[in-house]
């Protein structure tokens, strides 16, 4: 059974850094590209960034181009997203995602992140 | 970016009717390979993410076969053929046929009445 558990979002001050985790396991975790979609309090779902099977590629929305930053740990089956010069814009819940465009297929539970001072 | 415009903003109905869902797309979503990369999600309230369908008709594993996708070019649809009181939340279309960036519909609730 595919799993993907998030963590990492707290409460952080504006222009604040953060580091979100996603730890997957039941799928060969090195094969897969993976993905962060974010879900602001009452809104939509907003694609982040995604990242290749083997980190050579990564590719990220318009609105964190620059401030964040997507990485993987394939011996660890762990990919992170570290979040730089955070805005109130920012809060939301993450969710990783296994895949990339039209192949994501689950999604984790999410993790809140809450910019504000 | 292609927009997705999804329709109506929310439907309520009664336990045992049908309910169709309608997404339009800004331009085509057949990708150079052929294939069209528009999927469609289920959020229940406080829930995760769920994909039930993927490239336009293909429904996930484990997702009742009352659920079914179809469509092309620019203009798809998710139909419930007898709506269930699980079935209630929000849906939303996807494509990833032209990414970056992956694409959503603004989503549709689901209510029963």
């Amino acid at each position: 059974e595919v799993q993907l558990v998030e963590s990492g979002g707290v409460l952080v001050q504006p222009g604040g850094s953060l580091r979100l985790s996603c730890t997957a396991s039941g799928f060969t975790f090195s094969i897969f590209a993976m993905t962060w979609v974010r879900q602001a309090p009452g809104k939509g779902l907003e694609w982040v960034s995604s990242i290749s099977a083997n980190s050579d590629k990564s590719y990220y929305a318009d609105s964190v181009k620059g401030r964040f930053t997507v990485s993987r740990n394939n011996s660890g089956n762990t990919f992170y997203l570290q979040m730089n010069s955070l805005g109130p814009e920012d809060t939301a819940v993450y969710y990783c995602a296994k895949g990339v465009g039209g192949n994501t297929d689950y999604w984790g539970q999410g993790t809140l992140v809450t910019v504000s001072s | 970016d292609v927009v997705l415009s999804q329709s109506p903003l929310s439907l309520s109905v009664t336990l045992g009717q049908p309910a169709s869902i309608s997404c339009r797309s800004s331009r085509s979503l057949v990708s150079s390979d052929g294939v069209t990369y528009l999927n469609w999600v289920h959020q229940r309230p406080g829930q995760s993410p769920r994909r039930l369908i993927y490239k336009v008709s293909n429904r996930d594993s484990g997702v009742p076969d009352r659920f079914s996708g179809s469509g092309s070019g620019t203009n798809f649809t998710l139909k419930i053929s007898r709506v269930e009181a699980e079935d209630v939340g929000v849906y939303y279309c996807m494509q990833g046929t032209h990414w970056p960036p992956v694409t959503f519909g603004g989503g549709t609730k689901v209510e029963i009445k």
